[in-house]
């Protein structure tokens, strides 16, 4: 695609559900991130990929959080048992290896 | 010691004047550079980056790059009240098996 995609742009969800978020990276992107960003806050790194594989997770919160990419593309962020701390706007982002990165528009989660 | 730090601003300065952007690194082997832009309520968008020793220039924005000093700055000429956002520095540490690393921002406010 022309840019990076993600899925649902708007979530709500109930304390204690699961959820899954969806980055659709730029075509032949090997790299993709994900953060978040507290409303007025930073970015807060969360996981990489380099291709298939997570060289660094070091920014998973807990094991709520999980990520998965397959076929070097289309990754998948989860997050078991929502809390309201998780509320935040998640943000995907791609690179060809460690060349300039490509932000979504990000999906905005509100756990009620 | 943060990894990329940035003062947090505000940075007002009035239209038509410069606005100097800094951002100091930690990790010394850092390779490359990347200046963002991001609006309240949208998500990053690259605006520069930088990857030798030296002053890069696209338009009115100026990217420049000291390794020995570790710092790294955006000039923007012509200050306009639209380039008021919150700007990210982010370095590439440990090509390819980390992530990168963004500084918290600097907000800057031009004024009409």
């Amino acid at each position: 695609g022309a840019g990076v995609s993600q899925s649902p742009s708007n979530k709500v969800t109930e304390k204690g559900k699961d959820v899954e978020l969806r980055c659709d990276p730029i075509s032949g992107h090997t790299a993709l991130y994900w953060y978040r960003q507290s409303l007025g806050q930073g970015l807060e790194f969360l996981i990489y990929f380099q291709g298939n594989s997570a060289p660094d997770k070091s920014g998973l919160p807990s094991d709520r959080f999980s990520a998965e990419r397959t076929g070097g593309s289309v990754s998948t962020l989860t997050i078991q048992r929502t809390q309201q701390e998780d509320s935040a706007v998640y943000l995907c982002a791609s690179s060809l290896w460690n060349t300039e990165a490509f932000f979504g528009q990000g999906t905005r989660l509100t756990v009620v | 010691q943060k990894e990329v730090e940035q003062n947090s601003g505000p940075l007002s300065v009035p239209e038509g004047a410069i606005a100097s952007l800094n951002c100091t690194y930690s990790d010394r082997v850092s390779q490359s550079f990347f200046w963002y832009r991001q609006y309240s309520g949208k998500s990053p968008e690259l605006i520069m980056s930088i990857y030798s020793n030296g002053d890069k220039e696209d338009g009115r924005f100026t990217a420049q790059l000291n390794k020995a000093s570790q710092y790294v700055s955006l000039l923007i000429r012509d200050s306009q009240p639209s380039d008021s956002a919150t700007y990210l520095c982010a370095v590439n540490m440990d090509m390819g098996r980390r992530a990168l690393t963004f500084g918290s921002g600097t907000r800057l406010q031009v004024q009409p």
